[in-house]
């Protein structure tokens, strides 16, 4: 079993539309988690740090479940733009060793 | 100005032949690193140095040999390529804390492909 696992998609969302996703976790040690953005043939930019009360950065919401072992992401409003692959990503508190999941492909179609 | 670079964006070579990619940073930050992202884009860190110190060291073939001669710059050496070394190598860059939450900054991408 991976570490990190998320639906690898698409998902196909009509612009304008709110799409949801999560990305669950194996390692309870895991202390800190993120989401980052990946666009086809680019590198992974960080897109939002995951706090465990939850967090919001514009159309942008994410959520973080410690019992479940699960993390969210929701995307409102959704623009052409945001097509991508969204990574999730834990991190155990020693080493700055993060550990991606495979990416949940989003494609927001007009 | 480019933050993280690597050097070069495109890689092909034979089985066999030994290749480097370099890396440089100029946000003057301490922790470097590789990841390799596979045909599947899954996402694998390598290595990890810290002040030019080695501190993640994954399961990865001796073949592969890291060399950090100042804080600013990691380079990738590998020798022997084989045909599973194909595959698009990130180098990245963050500052150093002990909890591990600091934003990690991607360079572009060495695209390798071994025949």
């Amino acid at each position: 079993r991976k570490e990190v696992e998320q639906d690898p998609g698409p998902f196909n969302v009509p612009e304008g539309a709110t799409v949801a996703f999560n990305c669950t976790y194996s390692n309870s040690a895991s202390q800190s988690f993120f989401w980052y953005r990946q666009d086809c043939r680019k590198e992974p930019k960080l897109l939002m740090s995951v706090y465990s009360s939850g967090n919001e950065d514009g159309r942008f919401t994410a959520q973080l479940n410690r019992a479940s072992q699960y993390i969210s992401l929701l995307i409102r409003d959704s623009k052409l733009s945001d097509s991508a692959t969204y990574l999730c990503v834990a991190n155990k508190a020693a080493g700055n060793k993060l550990t991606f999941g495979g990416g949940t492909r989003v494609l927001v179609k007009p | 100005d480019t933050a993280v670079s690597q050097t070069p964006k495109y890689l092909v070579t034979q089985m066999g032949n030994d290749k480097s990619i370099k890396c440089e940073q100029n946000l003057g930050h301490d922790t470097m690193y590789w990841y390799k992202q596979d045909s599947k884009k899954f996402l694998k860190i390598m290595f990890s140095y810290n002040n030019k110190e080695l501190i993640i060291n994954e399961t990865v073939p001796n073949r592969f040999s890291p060399k950090s001669p100042d804080k600013a710059h990691l380079n990738l050496h590998i020798n022997s390529l084989e045909l599973g070394d194909s595959a698009v190598y990130f180098c990245a860059s963050s500052p150093w804390t002990r909890e591990g939450q600091e934003t990690q900054y991607f360079g572009p991408g060495t695209r390798l492909l071994v025949l």
